[in-house]
């Protein structure tokens, strides 16, 4: 069964401190992408990736950074995690092609405080 | 800008009644229009997609939707809900049909459905 794995499924960090949050899909996707989910304002796009080493911002990629050093692993940064980005991480991968239905991951709900 | 709107942030429903969710997406091109499905505690699911011919879209778990262009809208339907369809319900647009660009989506903010026994 093919999978987007994210690495840690609850994490408690504190305020300023570096935070990264791990994805691997073994699916052999070209493209991955982090969302946040917030209740009502539903999925909004971070960063994504269209291949190794290649990243572009989301709607919403201040406070963020990612890494794509290899084509199974997206890596999203915090540099220095605040309050306001407690939320719900959810990565997901996809083919390119027409098709392109994604594969979610079952997220990481981060709590910064 | 493209965006997608969800009006009914929850809608709850008996079990075995029918079930209708709303999504209106703003979009200049043809769109490529999907619905996922979150249960508690889970990623998201696709449950089907329209890219172009028959507006009716038949997708998994017996959920139908109906693409009207002149209304911009992407509504959901299943005739008899199930108490297992008790989940967070997402309508999402595609653009960006250029490879070096990715294939984003814009969600909507989601519609929360209660089951009642």
């Amino acid at each position: 069964d093919v999978k987007v794995t994210q690495s840690s499924r609850y994490l408690v960090k504190r305020t300023g401190e570096k935070v990264f949050l791990e994805c691997v899909q073994d699916m052999d996707h070209e493209n991955m992408f982090w969302y946040r989910q917030d209740p009502g304002l539903g999925l909004r796009l971070i960063y994504f990736s269209y291949d190794v080493k290649m990243k572009e911002k989301g709607d919403i990629p201040e406070g963020y950074s990612v890494s794509r050093e290899k084509k199974e692993r997206f890596s999203l940064i915090l540099e220095s995690a605040s309050t306001n980005q407690t939320s719900m991480y959810l990565c997901a991968s996809s083919l390119w092609d027409r098709d392109y239905g994604y594969t979610f991951g079952s997220g990481t709900r981060l709590t910064v405080v | 800008a493209q965006s997608v709107t969800q009006p009914d942030i929850h809608i709850t429903v008996s079990e075995g009644a029918s079930l209708e969710l709303r999504c209106n997406y703003s979009y200049g091109a043809t769109p490529y229009l999907f619905w996922y499905v979150q249960s508690p505690g889970q990623g998201l699911q696709l449950l089907l997609k329209y890219f172009s011919g028959d507006t009716l879209v038949q997708g998994i778990k017996g959920f139908e939707a109906e693409f009207k262009r002149s209304q911009s809208s992407f509504n959901l339907r299943k005739p008899s809900v199930h108490w297992s369809d008790a989940a967070e319900y997402f309508c999402a647009v595609g653009h960006n049909m250029i490879k070096a660009a990715g294939n984003k989506l814009t969600f909507g903010g989601g519609t929360r459905v209660l089951v009642k026994p």
